[in-house]
């Protein structure tokens, strides 16, 4: 069974600071994305990750992909308050003959000025 | 080009009362899901399909049918609703062999 945990649930920071979402997966898997959601919103996709090693950035986020240790980071940098959201990671791949995405729990990001 | 298109988009039921959850996609493609969302844990996948005549269950399957009679449309029904599924649903969809999925707008249903 593929289970996906993310850490931490609740992230409180400062604007300016730097900080990491970890996420952790327990089998083989083909891809890994990273999601964001607004209150009352539906998911935007952020970052598909394919390959060991891969990393992507798109302005102050920055997503990164260790297949062998089964773990992706996002990295957040000089945080400001509009990325104030939460953050999903989901690993998509085939589980017992069939292609199915299993998210994490989610990652609750608050910046204050 | 509408994407994945889900209604209604808010729905109050009454315990042990019926509905459908309609989604539909444009993108032909082959690959539609269904989820819930509820706080901290995340989005639970409910059932999904590989193709027209297909469907699988997922992780949280109790209390839900599908039907997939077509490639566009993966509705989701609740023959006797219950407050356990009051919860946010979402519909996704992907091209099979292809990565990225489109989600839709989603489905807030409160049960009382």
């Amino acid at each position: 069974e593929l289970k996906v945990e993310q850490n931490p649930l609740f992230l409180s920071m400062q604007e300016g600071k730097n900080y990491t979402i970890y996420c952790n997966y327990s089998t083989t898997s083909d891809r890994l994305y990273w999601y964001r959601q607004d209150p009352g919103k539906s998911l935007e996709s952020l970052f598909v990750l394919l390959s060991n090693g891969a990393v992507k950035q798109e302005g102050r986020l920055m997503a990164s992909l260790d297949t062998k240790a089964r773990l992706s980071t996002l990295h957040i940098t000089a945080a400001v308050h509009d990325l104030s959201a939460t953050y999903f990671c989901a690993v998509d791949g085939l589980i017992q003959g069939a292609q199915k995405l299993v998210f994490g729990q989610g990652t609750r990001l608050t910046i204050n000025p | 080009n509408a994407g994945v298109t889900q209604t209604p988009k808010f729905q109050v039921l009454k315990t042990g009362q019926s509905m459908t959850l309609q989604c539909a996609q444009d993108m032909n493609h082959e690959y539609m899901s269904w989820y819930r969302q509820d706080p901290g844990m995340g989005l639970r996948l409910i059932h999904y399909s590989v193709g027209a005549g297909i469907t699988d269950q997922g992780e949280v399957p109790n209390g839900y049918n599908v039907s997939r009679s077509t490639t566009e449309d993966f509705p989701l029904r609740l023959l006797s609703a219950a407050p356990s599924q009051t919860s946010v649903y979402f519909c996704a969809s992907s091209r099979t062999g292809y990565y990225g999925y489109t989600f839709g707008s989603g489905t807030r249903l409160t049960v009382v």
